[in-house]
């Protein structure tokens, strides 16, 4: 059990560019999540997968952010025509198939958009 | 709307103070709660997590919280922080669906 891991840890874009993300989680851990988190806030959530089916988009998953889980493994998370606003951390997480809903954080991708 | 409040952004402690971090949900019912830790430079993990019965739920490094249903609350304690206990605190609720609410968190900072 290596973790959650997320790639690339940092990423610096000029507005306007698209960014993907990548997300592996826990082997044998069907629920994922993503989240964004700014400066002096909570982890916001953004979108849930159970195996490869998107169950769940906050609202705040615009028409610009589109997320995916092919094979129900790894994920991606894509911003198209990034905007400053876009520059946070986002986060992934996964649980288990069943019991608790406890969350497996991964590090984070820090995106800082110019 | 639901959402997780944390009533203290920051908080210094001298080391062996004791702690009592406040947090507030706002949904009428079932929910299950959680409050994570994250260490500087490590993740988020999970400290501990309510999902039904005895209403105060002991976590991981001595630390405890109590869900107060008339109050709505679910606040952490721990009798004697270390100054490993620095780090931001994460109070968090699930409350149905698939999404879980995190408050703004608490930094916590204990001088050694």
């Amino acid at each position: 059990d290596t973790g959650v891991s997320q790639d690339p840890r940092h990423k610096i874009t000029k507005r306007g560019q698209n960014v993907t993300f990548r997300c592996d989680p826990i082997s044998e851990h069907n629920r994922l999540y993503w989240y964004r988190q700014t400066l002096g806030q909570g982890p916001e959530f953004l979108t849930y997968f159970q195996n490869e089916a998107q169950l769940e988009k906050s609202r705040l998953l615009s028409d610009r952010f589109s997320a995916e889980r092919p094979k129900g493994s790894f994920s991606t998370l894509e911003i198209q025509r990034t905007e400053q606003g876009d520059s946070a951390m986002y986060l992934c997480a996964s649980s288990p198939p069943v019991g608790s809903n406890t969350q497996y954080f991964g590090p984070g991708t820090r995106l800082t958009v110019l | 709307a639901q959402s997780v409040s944390q009533h203290n952004h920051h908080v210094i402690l001298s080391e062996a103070a004791s702690l009592e971090l406040g947090c507030n949900y706002s949904y009428g019912g079932t929910v299950n709660l959680f409050w994570y830790v994250q260490y500087p430079g490590q993740h988020l993990q999970l400290l501990l997590k309510y999902f039904s019965g005895d209403p105060l739920v002991k976590g991981i490094k001595g630390f405890e919280a109590e869900f107060i249903k008339s109050k709505f609350s679910f606040n952490l304690r721990k009798p004697s922080v270390q100054w490993s206990d620095t780090a931001e605190y994460f109070c968090a609720a699930h409350t149905g669906g698939f999404k879980t609410i995190f408050g703004a968190g608490t930094r916590l900072f204990v001088k050694a």
